[in-house]
């Protein structure tokens, strides 16, 4: 397998653009995990999937970040407008159980946002 | 799920074993320990967990003190390659309750 995919590894964009983050979980894998990290805040859950469903997104910052996951392959998250603070790197993580949950990472998106 | 700390920081000889502490004083009986590691601008990699059983596999070694209260990942001939930042996480396996929260972890560095 090829592990968890994500796109694009590098985002710079202007404040006020939309950006969308892309994510390829592991195939045969039930959830799907969002995190944010930055030096100032660490690494950070910011919404999960089970089976496609938004389990928690208590971490989501704001109204302008959303997630969708329409179906078991795919997953995006979308912030509309962004700013300059949610410059970061985003990681996409997968995991096939609850009662285990070995989550496995992506290489991360890193979001730059000017 | 419980609280754990861990030292900022730690250095190891390369080829010597790295002894990572963590405490979890508030653990609860259901709740397992993780550990994770961060290596320089990738994504975190899951190491091991553990119950109350020492664990062992083939990165690592997880024992964890019979009290519960406390653990220490050990790295068996530590390499280069050994350098990250090691989180230590303490989570009960409900569904519902997949989240993992990161701490600041142990920025664990092999020294050659």
């Amino acid at each position: 397998d090829a592990g968890v995919i994500q796109s694009p590894r590098h985002e710079v964009t202007e404040m006020g653009q939309e950006v969308t983050l892309r994510c390829k979980p592991i195939s045969g894998h039930d959830y799907l995990f969002w995190y944010r990290q930055t030096m100032m805040r660490g690494l950070e859950l910011l919404i999960y999937f089970n089976n496609n469903v938004p389990i928690d997104d208590s971490g989501m910052p704001e109204d302008r970040f959303s997630a969708k996951m329409p179906n078991a392959s795919f997953s995006t998250l979308k912030i509309q407008p962004s700013e300059p603070r949610d410059s970061a790197v985003y990681f996409c993580a997968s995991s096939r159980d609850s009662i285990y949950n070995e989550q496995f990472f992506g290489p991360g998106t890193r979001l730059t946002v000017l | 799920d419980a609280k754990t700390t861990q030292p900022p920081s730690m250095d190891c000889a390369e080829g010597r074993a790295a002894n990572l502490p963590c405490n979890h004083s508030t653990i609860s009986g259901n709740e397992y320990v993780y550990w994770y590691r961060q290596i320089h601008s990738q994504g975190p990699q899951y190491i091991i967990h553990g119950l109350k059983n020492n664990e062992t596999n083939e990165m690592a070694s997880l024992i964890i003190t019979e009290d519960r209260k406390s653990s220490t990942l050990i790295l068996p001939h530590a390499t280069l390659r050994d350098t990250a930042v090691y989180y230590c996480i303490v989570r009960s396996p409900n569904f519902g309750n997949e989240k993992l929260t990161f701490g600041t972890g142990t920025r664990l560095t092999i020294i050659p």
